[in-house]
């Protein structure tokens, strides 16, 4: 069965520092994984997906992940926060084995402080 | 190039009524997924259809069903509303109905259930 936990419901960072937004997942089978942003009042956006090519995923806007399938993580970092990456963010998890199935974790609201 | 268009933006509807939702999929996709959202949670996977079929269902009940036309448009339609169902509702369209293609997601219906 799949699951996902983001770790951390809030994370707060300084404009300038690391961000890292954890995500660990269980799944049946080899996972897609993704990471998606969510603006106040509209619909997801793609930062990055993984789908068993490099287990170094480079996304938009700076924001990379690894898969590491030993610690079951795809954990979200950019090296440098900016006041624009002030969000919603949600890890998600995918199969396609028997019919398509996706979880989506319950999200980490990034704050960015001048 | 058209993205995801949904409608309408906001509904409000009373406990026992019945709802549709619509959702138009980005030019050259053929396959449409919908997710409620509910306030400060992660989106939920209710159902895909892929190519008119239904490709893969969520923990939803019956009362929520759906339908996707030969335009590869879509319908959500909730029977029976009930005061839980007051939540965000997206589609994402993506081709090939697959676990590891990318979603690309609508702005959202908001439902409200008095």
């Amino acid at each position: 069965a799949q699951s996902v936990t983001q770790l951390g419901s809030h994370v707060s960072v300084s404009e300038g520092a690391l961000v890292l937004l954890r995500c660990n997942y269980s799944s049946s089978v080899p996972p897609y994984l993704f990471w998606y942003v969510q603006y106040p009042n509209q619909g997801l956006q793609l930062l990055l997906k993984y789908t068993s090519a490099a287990t170094l995923v480079k996304g938009i806007n700076g924001f990379e992940a690894e898969f590491k399938k030993s610690e079951t993580s795809f954990h979200l970092t950019k090296p440098s926060a900016h006041m624009s990456d002030a969000a919603e963010y949600f890890c998600a998890v995918s199969e396609d084995t028997g019919g398509f199935k996706t979880i989506f974790g319950a999200g980490t609201r990034l704050f960015v402080k001048a | 190039e058209t993205g995801v268009t949904q409608s309408p933006t906001h509904l409000i509807k009373t406990r026992g009524q019945q709802v549709t939702l619509r959702c138009s999929s980005q030019s050259g996709h053929n396959t449409v997924s919908w997710y409620q959202q509910a306030l400060g949670q992660g989106p939920q996977f209710i159902f895909q259809y892929y190519r008119e079929e239904e490709n893969g269902r969520g923990n939803f009940p019956p009362r929520f069903s759906g339908l996707q036309f030969p335009n590869y448009s879509s319908e959500l339609n909730v029977n029976a509303l009930e005061l839980d169902d007051s939540a965000l509702y997206l589609c994402a369209s993506s081709f090939g109905g697959l676990g590891g293609d990318t979603q690309y997601f609508g702005p959202g219906t908001r439902l409200t259930v008095l």
